[in-house]
């Protein structure tokens, strides 16, 4: 059962462009948003979260837009750059169940110079 | 970066030996996790630790066993490894409940 469904599986944008990348889950219950970024051969990073009680998060070029009563987040990369080639990966987590976090299956994201 | 390390960074083993994978942590954080990541299916937990000698069960357990001792050191184990634990395995450590994970840079395990 994938409680989080991630799409699209991949992206390809031009220099400059947006990348939109949508998650939806399906647990009420989480309460911690985050997105990672992961680079070949290393682990994920993470790139910005938020929580249910916010709309809406801006660090740099990345912002988390968030629906609670659709139950849907979605991360926006404005001004894609080449060096944002990567696998971004969303997630969702509840703090009194240890925080355990329930992956997307990850979206492959090709910024074309 | 977090004060994370992962050992072996790579290994390849057959079918039915034992293994064990080593992740240290230099932070002091009180919960450590071990994820398996596989294509398609993101990453999932296996097991995770909230304090020394407490441990539960995440979301794929079965075939595998995890020990912490001391609260630097967790411990994954494949009792008697299967070419479906083939995967890259990676460890996170977190402050507590509601802090971020971060994730060391993983051991690509290959079962014959």
């Amino acid at each position: 059962q994938q409680q989080v469904k991630q799409s699209p599986q991949s992206l390809i944008v031009q220099k400059g462009g947006i990348s939109i990348i949508n998650c939806a889950y399906e647990n009420t219950a989480f309460d911690y948003f985050p997105w990672y970024q992961q680079f070949p051969g290393k682990g994920p990073a993470l790139l910005i979260a938020i929580r249910p009680d916010v709309s809406e998060k801006k660090e740099g070029r990345f912002t988390i837009s968030f629906n609670k009563s659709a139950k849907q987040f979605s991360l926006h990369i404005m001004d894609s750059q080449p060096g944002d080639s990567a696998t971004y990966f969303c997630a969702a987590s509840m703090r009194a169940a240890g925080n355990k976090l329930t992956f997307g299956g990850g979206t492959r994201v090709l910024v074309k110079p | 970066d977090a004060g994370i390390t992962q050992s072996p960074r790579h290994k390849v083993t057959e079918t039915g030996t034992p293994v064990t994978l080593r992740c240290h942590q230099t932070e002091n954080h009180r919960y450590m996790y071990w994820y398996r990541q596989d294509p398609g299916h993101g990453l999932r937990l296996i097991h995770y630790s909230y304090g020394v000698k407490d441990t539960d069960k995440g979301e794929v357990s079965d075939g595998y066993s995890v020990s912490r001792s001391k609260t630097e050191d967790f411990l994954l184990t494949l009792e008697s490894a299967t070419s479906s634990q083939t995967s890259v395995y990676f460890c996170a450590i977190s402050e507590g409940p509601g802090s971020a994970q971060h994730f060391g840079d993983g051991t690509r395990l290959s079962i014959l």
